[in-house]
């Protein structure tokens, strides 16, 4: 089983570039989010997607740009990454029906920008 | 969400029972506590969850206290792959996100 997909795993950017960060799941979730983590801190959530269709800032949602493509797939966009977005970065999901909804994480991105 | 307290770190002898304790004063009474982990360069693991009563699974128990205010996760016999960063969590039901904070940092020694 896949479950939750992040592509790419390691990237090197330049300040000023952009770059989209992939991320799909094959467990037929309604709900997907975006965490960064920086060394030494917890996950913080930059931005979500309760269902397709719709997305919500979290925490820390500046510099970044979503798309919830569709069900599977929800992209994180930096359109002009900054040295301070050097981070990594974890997609996760989870089911909306229920009382309890554990997120299901996947490996990371791993990402510099210089 | 209520905010957690937890030990910046722990250690534990392999083979021994961890238990890692979690202050939630604030919790209220439609939040559930949630136990996270994670394990260097992984992404984090869903460990356990509840609401009032003990649970178990074939990972850890979760005991919280009759008023709720805290609870502990254990795990009965910590192994070398036990250690991680162990994160307790808050949130209402529904689909509200994880809020993450620091957690305790569980180092199981040989």
């Amino acid at each position: 089983n896949a479950g939750v997909t992040q592509t790419p795993k390691f990237q090197v950017l330049k300040t000023g570039q952009s770059m989209t960060l992939q991320c799909a799941q094959d467990m037929n979730h309604n709900s997907m989010y975006w965490y960064r983590q920086d060394p030494g801190m917890g996950l913080r959530l930059i931005y979500y997607s309760a269902s397709e269709g719709t997305t919500d800032k979290g925490e820390v949602p500046n510099g970044y740009n979503v798309s919830r493509l569709n069900k599977r797939e929800f992209s994180l966009r930096l359109e002009s990454a900054a040295p301070s977005q050097t981070s990594v970065y974890f997609c996760a999901s989870s089911e909306m029906a229920g009382s309890f909804q554990p997120q299901h994480f996947g490996d990371g991105t791993r990402l510099s920008i210089l | 969400d209520a905010k957690t307290t937890q030990p910046t770190s722990m250690d534990c002898a392999e083979g021994r029972a961890a238990n890692l304790p979690c202050n939630h004063s604030t919790i209220s009474g439609n939040e559930y506590v949630y136990w996270y982990r994670q394990i260097h360069s992984q992404g984090p693991q869903y460990i356990i969850h509840g609401l009032k009563n003990n649970e178990t699974n074939e990972m850890a128990s979760l005991i919280i206290t009759e008023d709720r205010k805290s609870s502990t996760l254990i795990l009965p016999h910590a192994t070398l792959r036990d250690t991680a960063v162990y994160y307790c969590i808050v949130r209402r039901s529904g689909n509200t996100p994880l809020v993450f904070g620091k957690g305790t940092r569980l180092s199981v020694i040989a």
